[in-house]
């Protein structure tokens, strides 16, 4: 089984519906991201978690709400989609502290299209 | 803010030659790291390399090495006798150590090797 495992992999949504991203993780960190990715923009972060009680903004939260329902499990919604919110969306863990590159962990994607 | 800037937004390489992937950022921390990820066709994040940024030596790993020139704040990715596989989409990342651990990534360059 994969370290970090987003459900589902490929989701076509209506504009006005609302819809969840899964993400849960076998890896054992407390850190945890939501990233989405578009043409030419990169990687841009959502929310993310530092541990269940702590979640905070990232630089496009507008629009999104996360859930971090245990340690391992960090769930995104969109409350009402809309199509500028399709996109390659990625969870991705990290360890708290140490040295080197903190074991970055990334999810295989949910690409979401919303018509 | 921190910033990750890469100008290259599609090269072409021949196979079996050494490609040069730009990116320069910008942070006025002194603690931070940097890393480039390769993102095929299918999606996924897969990491290749890290240099922290009091790391003394350029990074290597395998054909990949890491170009850090701290002074102008540039972490160019350096891939030598490249192959057909090589070709995908590549991000350059930072990691800013006061900051919370997330990753702000560049727009990417895609990278095309011709046989």
């Amino acid at each position: 089984d994969a370290d970090v495992t987003q459900t589902p992999r490929n989701r076509i949504t209506k504009t006005g519906k609302r819809i969840m991203l899964e993400c849960s993780q076998t890896k054992g960190h407390d850190r945890m991201y939501w990233y989405r990715q578009d043409p030419g923009l990169g990687l841009r972060l959502i929310y993310y978690s530092f541990d269940v009680k702590d979640i905070n903004k990232g630089e496009i939260s507008d629009g999104y709400s996360v859930s971090r329902q245990a340690q391992a499990k960090f769930s995104l919604s969109l409350e009402s989609a809309i199509p500028n919110q399709t996109a390659l969306y990625f969870c991705a863990t990290s360890e708290a502290e140490g040295t080197g590159n903190y074991g970055y962990t990334f999810g295989s994607g949910t690409r979401l299209t919303v018509v | 803010a921190q910033k990750i800037t890469q100008t290259q937004p599609g090269m072409f390489v021949q196979e079996k030659e050494a490609v040069t992937l730009d990116c320069t950022y910008d942070t006025s921390d002194q603690s931070y790291g940097l890393f480039w990820y390769k993102q095929p066709s299918s999606g996924e994040m897969i990491f290749l390399i890290y240099q922290g940024s009091y790391d003394e030596q350029n990074a290597t790993e395998g054909r990949y090495s890491l170009n850090f020139q701290k002074a102008r704040k540039s972490a160019n990715l350096v891939i030598s006798a490249s192959q057909l596989g090589d070709s995908a989409m590549y991000f350059c990342a930072m990691r800013v150590n006061n900051a919370g651990n997330m990753l702000t990534f560049g727009g990417g360059t895609r990278l095309m090797v011709k046989p």
